[in-house]
C-alpha cells in the first residue's frame, strides 16, 4: 500500500492497495472533523467524520485517525478501487453551534487497474 | 436520499452584471451555507444563514454579495456587480440544526465571468 507522511496534492495507487491520505488542521478549538470526497463536476460528498473525543473511527473500507497532539488527521481507504478516484478534502468545525467548515487542501487520489 | 439541489449548473455572465445562484436545501434543514471553490483550490466559506438572518460571514462576503430565503424552500446568493475573480464553483450546503452533522452539499453552480 501507499502512505503519505505529509500532505501531498496527489496520490497514485494500484487497485487493491491501501491508501492513506493525510491532513493537518489548524485550530485547537475544532472539535469535529470530516472527510469529503469530490468527484469531477460534483459537490463534496460525506465519507466519514470523527469527534475530538475519539482517536479512531471506522466505516465501510474507510478509517479516520485523529491525533490531537500534532493536529493531524488521516483517511485510510482499504482495498482501493477505481471508483475511489477523486479529490479528498478534510475539514474541521469549531465547537460553537452552526459554525462553518474550514477545508484543508485536497489530495487527488488516482487509482489504476 | 434527500439532496441539496442547485441551479443553474453553469452560469456565464458578463463582468459587471448581477447574478443570482439558487439552492433548494434539504427540506427539514434549518441552517444554510454558501461556499466557493476557485478552480484547483480548496473550498472556502462565504456565509451562513439561520433563522432568516446571516449568522456568520467571511472576508470574501463583501457588499457585493447578499443572501436571501425568499420562500420556504429556496436559498439564493446574489452577486451585484460581478468581477472576473468571482469565477468559481459555488456550493450550497445545509444542516438540520446548528448542532447536527454533517453538512450536506449540492453539486454546485459553475460561475464563469467574461
Amino acid at each position: 500500500g501507499e502512505s503519505v507522511g505529509l500532505h501531498l496534492p496527489t496520490l497514485s495507487v494500484q487497485e487493491g492497495d491501501n491508501s492513506i491520505i493525510n491532513c493537518a488542521y489548524s485550530n485547537s478549538a475544532s472539535d469535529y472533523f470530516i472527510w469529503y470526497k469530490q468527484e469531477s463536476g460534483k459537490g463534496p460528498q460525506f465519507i466519514i467524520d470523527i469527534r475530538s473525543n475519539m482517536d479512531k473511527r471506522q466505516g465501510q473500507r474507510v478509517t479516520v485517525l485523529l491525533n490531537k497532539t500534532v493536529k493531524h488527521l488521516s483517511l485510510q481507504i482499504a482495498a482501493t478501487q477505481p471508483g475511489d478516484s477523486a479529490v479528498y478534502f478534510c475539514a474541521e468545525n469549531r465547537r460553537q453551534a452552526g459554525t462553518a467548515l474550514i477545508f484543508g487542501k485536497g489530495t487527488t487520489l488516482s487509482v489504476s487497474s | 436520499e434527500p439532496e441539496v439541489t442547485q441551479t443553474p449548473s453553469h452560469q456565464v455572465t458578463q463582468m459587471g452584471q448581477e447574478v443570482i445562484l439558487r439552492c433548494v436545501p434539504i427540506s427539514n434543514h434549518l441552517y444554510f451555507y454558501w461556499y466557493r471553490q476557485i478552480l484547483g483550490q480548496k473550498v472556502e466559506f462565504l456565509v451562513s444563514f439561520y433563522n432568516n438572518e446571516i449568522s456568520e460571514k467571511s472576508e470574501i462576503f463583501d457588499d457585493q454579495f447578499s443572501v436571501e430565503r425568499p420562500d420556504g424552500s429556496n436559498f439564493t446568493l446574489k452577486i451585484r456587480s460581478t468581477k472576473l475573480e468571482d469565477s468559481a464553483m459555488y456550493f450550497c450546503a445545509s444542516r438540520e440544526t446548528p448542532w447536527s452533522q454533517p453538512q450536506h452539499f449540492g453539486d454546485g453552480t459553475r460561475l464563469s465571468i467574461l
